[in-house]
């Protein structure tokens, strides 16, 4: 079955200093795989998506996400954190398949100390 | 400008009343979804539509029911049979299932009271 780990569940980063965010995945395939990020009480955001190729994707916000094969991990980075990046972030996979849909890490959530 | 409107915000429920809730998109996506947010357990999917009057069960179904008569519609409805049904529901769209590029709404808090 489809699942993601999320190993951590709060971090916390100095501003400024840089992030890394894990998430491994199961799944048959080769997968599709996602970063959304959500500030409280908000709805979910897409930084960045996996689909193929380049195994290292850019994202919005600076973020940007390593797709490690041999791993199974798909982790999230970001060399300088702002204050502003401080929310919970959501690891998901999906499949080129009809009928299945995006299954969620149970998330990280961020905070940034000054 | 084109999105996904989830209403209410925050809904109150008495124990043993059904409740629906809104979820509207006008971005002329085929396949929507609601899923269910816990603290600590990630989203977990309830309930979700590839096309107009059809639709598939996720994970947590049980006590929750939909409909997709319009495109732009997929309300959910919590029925008394939901035993734990505090929590806070997100809804989503995507121009077809096996595209990922999930566009959320803001939410709907529920509370039973």
């Amino acid at each position: 079955a489809q699942s993601v780990t999320q190993p951590d569940i709060h971090i916390t980063v100095s501003e400024g200093a840089s992030l890394e965010l894990r998430c491994n995945y199961s799944y048959g395939a080769t997968p599709y795989l996602f970063w959304y990020v959500q500030s409280p009480g908000q709805g979910l955001q897409l930084l960045l998506k996996y689909f193929s190729g380049d195994t290292l994707v850019q994202g919005i916000k600076g973020f940007e996400a390593e797709f490690k094969r041999s791993q199974s991990s798909f982790n999230l980075r970001k060399p300088s954190v702002h204050w502003s990046d401080a929310a919970e972030y959501f690891c998901a996979v999906g499949a080129n398949q009809a009928g299945t849909a995006l299954i969620f890490g149970k998330g990280t959530t961020l905070s940034v100390s000054s | 400008d084109g999105g996904i409107t989830q209403s209410p915000k925050y809904l109150f429920r008495k124990e043993g009343q059904n409740v629906t809730l809104s979820c509207e998109q006008n971005l002329n996506h085929d396949a929507m979804y609601w899923y269910r947010q816990d603290p600590g357990q990630g989203l977990r999917l309830i309930y979700y539509s590839q096309i107009v009057n059809d639709f598939q069960k996720g994970d947590i179904a049980e006590g929750y029911s939909v409909s997709r008569e319009k495109k732009e519609s997929f309300p959910l409805t919590v029925t008394s049979a939901q035993k734990n049904p505090t929590a806070f529901y997100l809804c989503a769209s995507s121009i077809q299932i096996t595209n990922y590029g999930y566009t959320f709404g803001s939410g709907t808090r529920l509370t039973v009271v």
